[in-house]
């Protein structure tokens, strides 16, 4: 079973960017649809987008206008960015990997470790 | 956006005793190309990820006990754990996969 292992700067101030990669550990990524999901004590678990094959991408309309997902297939890896951070941002964010192959619509497995990302003055 | 929503909020229930959780969305997750239903149910403990039991509604992932038990169609589904163990005192979630963005419930404590 491969293992998602993610990085990325923990603390940020208002109006920066969140920047957070993931790392596909024993597996390929160019196989499958990788995803991003962040929880928060208000909002819960939220979707925040995917990626497919480096160019096939789908974001969550609530965060469209400030969001990017990459994917390095040469390094095994998947990025978020996510501009213009504000409180409401604060939160753990999750990679996760589609749990039915190449296919969009399903469920998440395996999960990354998660990140606490904290937006504060 | 599909909404989902659990009840209840949290639940305590004795060792070796049945816990019922519910779960309820604002449209049908069955998808009449293939009679499927798209839904899963998480498990998520204390500093972990949510980590999958169930999907299709009712298919057990791999290594999970079969006290835990998937049920349900259309709008309306249930995740059962028939003897309730020490190690799944956690939070619970459906997720709704049907459409994008796929969408969570708000999560269902389960205490011993």
């Amino acid at each position: 079973q491969e293992e998602l292992q993610q990085w990325g700067a923990g603390l940020l101030k208002p109006s920066e960017t969140l920047s957070l990669t993931c790392a596909v550990i024993g597996g390929s990524s160019s196989a499958y649809y990788w995803t991003w999901i962040r929880q928060s004590p208000g909002k819960g678990l939220e979707w925040i987008g995917q990626i497919y094959h480096s160019e096939n991408n789908n974001y969550n309309p609530s965060l469209k206008s400030r969001v990017s997902i990459s994917m390095d297939t040469s390094k095994n890896q998947i990025s978020l960015e996510l501009r213009s951070v504000t409180a409401a941002d604060t939160a753990v964010y999750y990679c996760a990997r589609a749990g039915m192959g190449a296919t969009r619509d399903t469920w998440f497995d395996p999960w990354g470790q998660g990140t606490l990302v904290t937006v504060s003055t | 956006d599909i909404v989902m929503t659990q009840s209840p909020d949290s639940l305590v229930v004795s060792l070796g005793e049945r816990a019922t959780i519910n779960c309820k969305s604002t449209q049908s997750l069955l998808y009449d190309s293939n009679n499927k239903n798209y839904l899963a149910w998480y498990q998520q403990k204390p500093g972990q990820p949510p980590k999958v039991l169930i999907y299709w509604a009712s298919a057990r992932e791999i290594g999970v006990p079969d006290r835990f038990r998937g049920s349900g169609s259309g709008t309306d589904f249930t995740l059962t754990i028939s003897s309730l163990q020490a190690e799944d005192e956690a939070v619970y979630y459906c997720q709704q996969y049907y459409t994008t963005p796929s969408t969570f419930g708000q999560g269902t404590k389960v205490e011993i």
